[in-house]
């Protein structure tokens, strides 16, 4: 039972370059989520997606773009990464609207380095 | 605009003694949960105990429990006979019960566990 998987687990880009996470649940949650962590600052949402087809910002959605690719996938792009951006980012799922709220089942992350 | 805090950054414990993790929280909302998770070294987000505000008896998992005092908007974290693979960033976090799941994290403890 693979749960929440996130790819890559690690990598480094230059400004200015883009790239796609990926995250893909099999627990056929409704629901989907993107946040960062930072030191000190704990994680905060980027985006996330009640259900398929729909997208919504959260705290911090500035030079992020998401894409709910189907119930499954839930995908994060960074069009033009900044150093800003340096961060571990974590995919999260749960069942969504009107469920129990059991709590989130989160991938094992993505340590980001932008130089 | 709901928010949680978390005012011990670091702590420290002896191994097979207890220690209590703080957490309060702000929220306008009727009915809402409340989440401690742990991440280990690993990186990876651990679910260790989760509270439905509108129910007064304390959640209990194994070692660990909570205070819920609904009235102080205080949600702690005890746990007992520590041992050393509890060493980890504790994060506490808020949900509305209400639309999606969006989750409210605080800033996070850091526990250190000695032997």
């Amino acid at each position: 039972n693979a749960g929440v998987t996130q790819t890559p687990k690690f990598q480094v880009l230059k400004t200015g370059q883009s790239m796609t996470l990926q995250c893909a649940q099999d627990m056929n949650h409704n629901s989907m989520y993107w946040y960062r962590q930072d030191p000190g600052m704990g994680l905060r949402l980027i985006y996330y997606s009640a259900s398929e087809g729909t997208t919504d910002k959260g705290e911090v959605p500035n030079g992020y773009n998401v894409s709910r690719l189907n119930k499954r996938e839930f995908s994060l792009r960074l069009e033009s990464a900044a150093p800003s951006q340096t961060s571990v980012y974590f995919c999260a799922s749960s069942e969504g609207t009107g469920a129990t709220n059991y709590g989130y089942t989160f991938g094992s992350g993505t340590r980001l380095t932008v130089v | 605009a709901q928010t949680v805090t978390q005012s011990q950054p670091e702590m420290s414990v002896q191994e097979a003694e207890t220690v209590t993790l703080s957490c309060t929280y702000d929220t306008s909302e009727s009915n809402y949960y409340l989440f401690w998770y742990k991440q280990p070294p690993s990186r990876q987000m651990i679910l260790v105990i989760r509270q439905e505000a509108y129910k007064q008896q304390n959640a209990t998992e194994n070692r660990f429990s909570v205070n819920f005092q609904k009235a102080a908007k205080s949600f702690s974290l005890k746990i007992s006979d520590s041992q050393l693979g509890d060493t980890a960033m504790y994060f506490c976090a808020s949900s509305t019960t209400s639309g999606t799941y969006k989750y409210i994290f605080g800033t996070g403890t850091r526990l250190k566990v000695l032997a």
